[in-house]
C-alpha cells in the first residue's frame, strides 16, 4: 500500500526528444506528488509537483500527467537536453500531519548530444 | 526560495571514531527535519523524522544509538554517527519542509566515507 513504483529504471534520450518517466501508487490518501532531480554528489531539487485536484501541470519542459482513477503519474520532459541528464524520482505523501514522502526507486536519464 | 544547507559536504573518517552532520534550514523555521541515506543508484531511504525539542522517531532497522539526531533548535538538526565503521559509509541527506508550501527543500548531501 506504500510503495511508488516506478519506470523505466533507465532512459537514454536524443536532444530534443521527449522523455516520458511513469510512476504508480496504490495508497488513495496520497494527495501531493512532487518528482525531484539529483545530480550526482547532489541532494535531490524540488522539480514540478502536483495535487490530484488536476489531471495536469506545466512549468516549462517539464509537465505532469495525473491519473487519478489509474493511481498514475508520469513526467514529461520536452526538448530534453543534454543538461537534463540526471536521476528523476517521483514521490508520494498525505498533505496532513508530518507527512513522509515515499519514492520511487529513481530513474537515470541520459540524453545524448 | 527555501534553501537547506548541509554541511560538511564530504568527510573521511577513522573506524571507531563519530562524525557529526549539520542540517541547517537558512531563510525559514523547521519544526521537523528527516534524513535520509542513499545507496549508489539507490533511492532514498528514510532514517528518521527530526522534531524540534523532541526525540527523534527512527525508521524500523535504523539504530537509534548509532544515529543519534538532535533538533535543538527550530533552523538546526544534526545527525552523529557514533563508532562509524566502513559499512557506514553513504551518501547522508537531510530535508526540512518550508511550511508554506508542501515541498520538502532537501540539503546538498554529506559523503561519509569511513576507513
Amino acid at each position: 500500500q506504500q510503495q511508488v513504483k516506478q519506470s523505466p529504471q533507465s532512459l537514454i534520450v536524443q536532444k530534443g526528444g521527449i522523455s516520458i518517466i511513469n510512476c504508480a501508487y496504490e495508497n488513495t490518501a496520497f494527495d501531493y506528488f512532487p518528482w525531484y532531480q539529483q545530480f550526482p554528489g547532489k541532494g535531490p531539487a524540488l522539480l514540478i509537483a502536483i495535487r490530484p485536484d488536476v489531471s495536469e501541470k506545466k512549468e516549462g519542459r517539464f509537465t505532469i500527467s495525473f491519473n487519478k482513477s489509474a493511481k498514475q503519474f508520469s513526467l514529461h520532459i520536452m526538448d530534453s537536453q543534454p543538461g537534463d541528464s540526471a536521476t528523476y524520482f517521483c514521490a508520494a505523501s498525505t498533505t496532513s500531519g508530518t507527512y513522509k514522502y515515499i519514492f520511487g526507486t529513481g530513474t537515470r536519464l541520459k540524453v545524448l548530444a | 526560495g527555501a534553501v537547506v544547507s548541509q554541511h560538511p559536504s564530504w568527510v573521511i573518517c577513522k573506524s571507531g571514531t563519530s562524525v557529526k552532520i549539520e542540517c541547517r534550514s537558512l531563510d525559514f523555521q523547521a519544526t521537523t527535519m528527516f534524513w535520509y541515506r542513499q545507496f549508489p543508484k539507490q533511492s532514498l531511504m528514510l532514517m528518521a523524522t527530526s522534531n524540534e525539542g523532541s526525540k527523534a522517531t527512527y525508521e524500523q532497522g535504523v539504530e537509534k544509538d548509532k544515529f543519534l539526531i538532535n533538533h535543538a533548535s527550530l533552523t538546526l538538526s544534526t545527525l552523529t554517527v557514533t563508532s562509524a565503521h566502513p559499512e557506514d559509509s553513504s551518501f547522508y541527506i537531510c530535508s526540512a519542509q518550508d511550511r508554506t508550501n508542501y515541498g520538502y527543500t532537501f540539503g546538498s548531501g554529506t559523503r561519509l566515507t569511513v576507513v
